[in-house]
């Protein structure tokens, strides 16, 4: 079946460091791919997403691009801020149903 | 209010107990969801109602019972659950059509099994 394999956290950073978190898919069709991230104590909130090949989603200074030939949709920030302390987790859909990553802990110190 | 909203946050239950989550959502979705969500897990998908057909999946317990009276509200029945079955539980509505299907997740309900 369809499933995301993303790094394995924690990750530390310090602010306006470079981040990245790698994310990876296996799926028979063409599915849709998304970023979502869960602030302490809340519910999960969508970041961006890509619908096709080589879609860019974008929000917030996240980025990332839906690359077929690899099966991979890397989240990337250029400069993070201590508000972006967060699980991030990447995700796919087939239809109507999401399979998600296990989720990356991210913690940027001041 | 808008949103999907969640209660209880928090619930604390013993393994004979009976008790029920519920969701509501103010999005005019015609999908909702129930994920299980443990420490250091990927997500895990445990009900689906979309257009009135439920989609479930075959590992969950009986124990967890859903029901979905209509489009707005999302219950999750629970009985004589054990210890594993803590976690955060989390309900997500969104509306099914062709391209992407983006979710709207509330915040959760905690529960603890003693």
């Amino acid at each position: 079946g369809d499933s995301v394999t993303q790094m394995e956290g924690p990750v530390t950073l310090s602010e306006e460091a470079f981040l990245t978190i790698n994310c990876t898919y296996t799926a028979t069709g063409y599915p849709s791919l998304f970023w979502y991230v869960q602030y302490p104590g809340e519910g999960l909130q969508l970041l961006l997403k890509a619908t096709k090949a080589d879609d860019k989603g974008s929000n917030k200074g996240f980025e990332a691009t839906y690359r077929k030939e690899t099966t991979s949709f890397h989240l990337e920030k250029g400069s993070v801020q201590v508000s972006d302390s967060a699980v991030y987790f990447c995700a796919l859909s087939d239809d109507y149903k999401l399979s998600f990553g296990a989720g990356t802990t991210v913690t940027v110190r001041a | 209010e808008t949103g999907v909203t969640q209660t209880p946050r928090h619930l604390v239950m013993g393994m004979t107990n009976k008790k029920s989550l519920k969701c509501e959502q103010h999005l005019g979705h015609n999908a909702m969801y129930w994920y299980k969500q443990s420490a250091k897990k990927p997500l895990e998908l445990m009900f689906v109602y979309s257009l009135e057909e439920r989609v479930e999946n075959n590992s969950v317990p009986s124990r967890f019972s859903p029901e979905c009276p209509n489009s707005s509200h999302l219950f999750l029945h629970l009985h004589t659950l054990q210890p594993e079955d803590s976690a955060l539980y989390l309900c997500a509505s969104s509306q099914k059509a062709s391209g992407a299907n983006v979710l709207t997740f509330g915040a959760g309900s905690r529960l603890t099994v003693l």
